[in-house]
């Protein structure tokens, strides 16, 4: 069974430009998490998807970040403009439905750098 | 609302030497506990859990944990070192079901020679 995969797995971008991270998460997964860990500090979480719908994005920082998720399938996460402070690195989890979905399972991540 | 706090963000051990890396967390309802860990270029694996029953856990690799509720305890143990446990470790608390998970700042563990 194929685990989280995200892509890229790293992007260098200059501050203003648009920048989308990809997650496919395990399939059949219906939960899909977006985190962020931003230098030295904790893991932060950004925003919970079940199916297609938001379940919760307390976590999203401000406006510059969209995230959809596609037919309940892969998602993306967009930041536009991207500005220094989004520099990090991108996780992104999925969790079935049902008892188990307390387990998430994590993605390697994708490392932004906002130059 | 609750949080997770790591004691020690860089933990040096010997090689064959008791591995202890602390996490006390803070919820106002019975949480449930994880350990992750991150080597090198990789992603965060799971090593352990809490969710209910026995207090005592134990994971992959040999780690295990012990959930105690009057400290609000999860603190990770292995009794031998190996130069391949060298990692950070993420302790992290949900309320559970389908919830966000909290994260410490993580613990980087060095394994001396």
């Amino acid at each position: 069974e194929a685990g989280v995969t995200q892509f890229p797995s790293h992007s260098v971008i200059e501050k203003g430009q648009t920048v989308t991270l990809r997650c496919d998460p395990i399939s059949g997964h219906d939960n899909l998490y977006w985190y962020r860990r931003v230098m030295g500090k904790e893991i932060k979480f950004l925003l919970h998807f079940v199916k297609e719908s938001k379940q919760d994005e307390s976590g999203m920082p401000n406006n510059r970040f969209l995230a959809e998720r596609t037919g309940g399938t892969y998602s993306t996460l967009k930041v536009q403009p991207a500005e220094l402070e989004d520099s990090g690195v991108y996780f992104c989890a999925s969790s079935q439905a049902g008892f188990g979905g307390y387990e998430q399972y994590f993605g390697p991540g994708t490392r932004l750098t906002v130059t | 609302a609750q949080s997770v706090t790591q004691l020690g963000s860089h933990v040096s051990v010997s090689e064959g030497a008791l591995v202890l890396l602390r996490c006390n967390y803070s919820s106002s309802v019975p949480p449930y506990l994880f350990w992750y860990v991150q080597y090198p270029n990789q992603g965060l694996q799971l090593l352990l859990k809490y969710t209910t029953g026995a207090t005592l856990v134990k994971g992959i690799n040999g780690f295990e944990a012990e959930f105690k509720k009057s400290e609000t305890s999860f603190h990770l143990t292995k009794p031998s070192a190996h130069m391949s446990d060298a990692a950070e470790y993420f302790c992290a608390v949900s309320f559970g079901g389908y919830q966000k998970v909290t994260f410490g700042t993580g613990t980087k563990l060095q394994v001396i020679p």
